[in-house]
């Protein structure tokens, strides 16, 4: 697609149900990344992709929080058992990563998550 | 902790005016990238700046960077009422995983008309 698609836009849950959030990046990019954004907040980064190397989960806050990403592209961000302090924008982006290049960062809209 | 800061946190001027914004950072980058963030939406590239340069300008923006301070401005000239919106800074790492980029809190700036 033209730019990254995140889904769903917004999503309403019960504590303690499983979520999954789905990125669509830039067809070619090969880094993919999550942050999550709370209320008025900055950027926590959670987990990062690149082509076929491990990612690097160093900023997931719990295990109830896995991504995975098939095939290169699409990726899903999966949080089991949601708790209220959840609740906030999860944001994808993608990047061309080439040597020389300038990693810009392409976002989608989020997908706002509230866990009631 | 977030590898980039920004200072202030928020910043309200008038149509015309100029606004600067502050970022400062902990370890060496290759790279520092300023985002635009309009409210409940996703962040938009802005501008980047090697660690080999000092300024570089783009359109109304201006950007610095210091490496011996660690620290970096964002000027927008002659702001605009559309220019309301939260800026962030974004670093990249030398030492570490190269493509994670880190950013601060942002500034939440409002320009009046």
């Amino acid at each position: 697609g033209a730019g990254v698609s995140q889904s769903p836009s917004n999503k309403v849950t019960e504590k303690g149900k499983d979520v999954e959030l789905r990125c669509d990046p830039i067809s070619g990019h090969t880094a993919l990344y999550w942050y999550r954004q709370s209320l008025g907040q900055g950027l926590e980064f959670l987990i990062y992709f690149q082509g076929n190397s491990a990612p690097d989960k160093s900023g997931l806050p719990s295990d109830r929080f896995s991504a995975e990403r098939t095939g290169g592209s699409v990726s899903t961000l999966t949080i089991q058992r949601t708790q209220q302090e959840d609740s906030a924008v999860y944001l994808c982006a993608s990047s061309l990563r080439v040597a020389g290049g300038t990693g810009e960062l392409f976002f989608g809209e989020g997908s706002r998550l509230t866990v009631l | 902790s977030q590898q980039g800061e920004e200072d202030p946190q928020a910043l309200s001027i008038q149509e015309g005016e100029n606004a600067t914004m502050n970022c400062s950072y902990k370890t060496s980058i290759n790279n520092l990238q300023w985002y635009r963030q309009n409210s409940g939406r996703g962040l938009v590239h802005l501008i980047l700046i090697r660690s080999n340069e000092r300024e570089k300008h783009s359109g109304r923006l201006r950007v610095t960077l210091d490496t011996s301070k660690k620290s970096s401005s964002l000027l927008i000239t002659a702001s605009r009422a559309a220019d309301t919106a939260s800026y962030f800074c974004a670093t990249g790492d030398f030492n570490t995983n190269a493509g994670k980029s880190t950013f601060g809190d942002g500034t939440t700036l409002t320009v009046k008309p």
